[in-house]
C-alpha cells in the first residue's frame, strides 16, 4: 500500500536554529499538507500546497515557516529559527484531490532544546 | 467550517460493539463527516466518511441521521489494537472551498481484556 513516507523520524535542534523537515508524498497525490501535534494536544493544521503554491496556511504558519517542492517527489517544512514551542510531532499528509482522504505520514518529533 | 463535540473518552472490553457520538449541529449543507484514528506517535488515519444515512466499510460503519446534527462511527468486535483516539472532523469536500482538517480533541477508546 502507498504510504507518506517523512524523515528523520526525530530531530533534535538548538533555539534559533533551521530546521528542514522532510517528506515524500504519495506518488499521484496532488495536494500536500503539514500538521502539527504538540504533545497531548490537538492535530493543528499549518499549510496545504497545490500546483506548486501554498494554497492556505493557518496563523500558526508565519514567516519562520516555509514549504517548498524542490523537485518531483520531496516537499519540505522548513522553519527558519525554531523556537522551544516549535517542540512537537510534525506530520505530513497528502491527498489526490481537494477535500479527499488525507493521508498522513507517521511524523517527525521535533525537539528544540 | 462546523464544530464538532464528542466524548472525551470511553472504555470498553474486547469483543464489544462501539458506538461514538459526534454532535455537529452547525452542518452546513456542503458539509460531509469525516472519522480519523490515531494511535500514539502516529498520523492520523482515514476511517470512514458519510453525507447522510449509512455509510459501512471493512472497519466500521458511520450512521447520520436525516437532521445530519450528529454522527455515530460503530466499530464492531473491538480489540485492543482498536484503542486509539477517534476524530470527528466535518467540512466541505469533493470541489469545497478548503482542503484543510480541522480536528478537535477526539474521544479516546481504551479497549481492555
Amino acid at each position: 500500500e502507498p504510504e507518506v513516507t517523512q524523515t528523520p523520524s526525530h530531530q533534535v535542534t538548538q533555539m534559533g536554529q533551521e530546521v528542514i523537515l522532510r517528506c515524500v508524498p504519495i506518488s499521484n497525490h496532488l495536494y500536500f499538507y503539514w500538521y502539527r501535534q504538540i504533545l497531548g494536544q490537538k492535530v493543528e493544521f499549518l499549510v496545504s500546497f497545490y500546483n506548486n503554491e501554498i494554497s492556505e496556511k493557518s496563523e500558526i504558519f508565519d514567516d519562520q515557516f516555509s514549504v517548498e517542492r524542490p523537485d518531483g517527489s520531496n516537499f519540505t517544512l522548513k522553519i527558519r529559527s525554531t523556537k522551544l514551542e516549535d517542540s512537537a510531532m510534525y506530520f505530513c499528509a497528502s491527498s489526490e484531490g481537494q477535500g479527499l482522504e488525507a493521508f498522513f505520514g507517521q511524523g517527525t518529533r521535533l525537539t528544540v532544546v | 467550517l462546523a464544530k464538532t463535540t464528542q466524548p472525551i473518552s470511553m472504555d470498553s472490553y474486547e469483543g464489544q460493539e462501539v458506538n461514538i457520538t459526534c454532535s455537529h449541529n452547525n452542518i452546513a449543507t456542503n458539509d460531509y463527516i469525516t472519522w480519523y484514528q490515531q494511535f500514539p506517535s502516529q498520523g492520523p488515519r482515514f476511517i470512514i466518511q458519510g453525507y447522510k444515512t449509512k455509510v459501512t466499510n471493512e472497519v466500521a460503519s458511520l450512521f447520520i441521521p436525516a437532521d445530519r446534527k450528529s454522527s455515530t462511527l460503530s466499530l464492531p468486535r473491538v480489540s485492543l489494537s482498536d484503542t486509539a483516539v477517534y476524530y470527528c472532523l466535518v467540512g466541505e469536500n469533493y470541489g469545497g472551498a478548503t482542503n484543510k482538517l480541522i480536528f478537535g480533541t477526539g474521544t479516546l477508546l481504551a479497549v481492555q481484556p
